[in-house]
C-alpha cells in the first residue's frame, strides 16, 4: 500500500516554544491531507483538514492560530504546534489518500506513524 | 457518518479465528464499512472495506448482514501481532469525499499466547 511518513516520530519541547510536525505522502500525491489528535487512552480525534494551495479547514473547538497547517505540494503537509504548553501533549498523526486510485469515494486513507510530542 | 458500537475489549487464543463485531443500525444506502486497527503507538492501518458484499482480502475477511445493520471483522488465524485496538467506521460517499474519518472507542482486541 502507499506510504506516509510522518517526521519526527517523538520530539521533546520546552513550554512556549513551537514544533513543526512533517507529513509526506512518499508514493503518491495527496491534494488533502488529515491531521489527527490522540490522547492517551483515546480515540483519535480530527483535528483539521489540510488542502495543498488553500487554507486548512478546522475543526471545532481546534484554534487555527495555535496549529498552523502548512499544504506547500502534493506531497508535503506541515503541522505546527506554536506556543506549546504540557496539555498539548500527544499523539499527532496524520493520513492521506491517493487519488490515483479513484479519487475519494471507496479508498482507504493511509496514516503516517504518528509524532509523539512532550511539552515539558 | 452512521454512528458505530463495539465492544470495548475482547480475548482470543493464539491461532483461533478472531471474531469482532460492529453495530451500525443507522447506516444509510450510500455508506462504506471500513475497518482499520491501531497497534500500540503506531498510526491506524487499514484492513478491509465493503458496501454490502462480503470482502476478503491477505488480512482479514468482512461479513456485512444482508440489512446492513452490523457487520463482523474475522481474523481467521490470530497471532499475537494481531493485538490492537480495531475501529468500525460507516463513511458516506459524497461528491467531494475529502473528509477526515470519525474514529469510536473501538475494540481492544488482545491475542492470548
Amino acid at each position: 500500500g502507499a506510504v506516509v511518513s510522518q517526521h519526527p516520530s517523538w520530539v521533546i519541547c520546552k513550554s512556549g516554544t513551537s514544533v513543526k510536525i512533517e507529513c509526506r505522502s512518499l508514493d503518491f500525491q495527496a491534494t488533502t491531507m488529515f491531521w489527527y489528535r490522540q490522547f492517551p487512552k483515546q480515540s483519535l480525534m480530527l483535528m483539521a483538514t489540510s488542502n495543498e494551495g488553500s487554507k486548512a479547514t478546522y475543526e471545532q473547538g481546534v484554534e487555527k492560530d495555535k496549529f498552523l497547517i502548512n499544504h506547500a505540494s502534493l506531497t508535503l503537509s506541515t503541522l505546527t504546534v506554536t506556543s506549546a504548553h504540557p496539555e498539548d501533549s500527544s499523539f499527532y498523526i496524520c493520513s492521506a489518500r491517493d487519488l490515483a486510485t479513484g479519487g475519494w469515494v471507496n479508498t482507504e486513507a493511509f496514516f503516517g506513524q504518528g509524532t509523539r510530542l512532550t511539552v515539558v | 457518518d452512521a454512528k458505530t458500537t463495539q465492544p470495548p475489549s475482547m480475548d482470543c487464543a493464539e491461532g483461533r479465528a478472531a471474531n469482532l463485531p460492529c453495530n451500525h443500525s443507522t447506516i444509510s444506502g450510500n455508506e462504506y464499512v471500513y475497518w482499520y486497527r491501531q497497534i500500540h503507538s503506531q498510526g491506524p492501518q487499514y484492513i478491509i472495506h465493503g458496501l454490502k458484499n462480503n470482502e476478503t482480502n491477505e488480512m482479514a475477511s468482512l461479513i456485512i448482514t444482508e440489512d446492513r445493520k452490523s457487520s463482523t471483522l474475522i481474523l481467521p488465524h490470530a497471532t499475537l501481532r494481531d493485538t490492537a485496538v480495531y475501529y468500525c467506521i460507516v463513511r458516506v460517499i459524497s461528491g467531494g469525499g475529502a473528509d477526515g474519518l470519525t474514529f469510536g472507542k473501538g475494540t481492544h482486541l488482545i491475542i492470548q499466547p
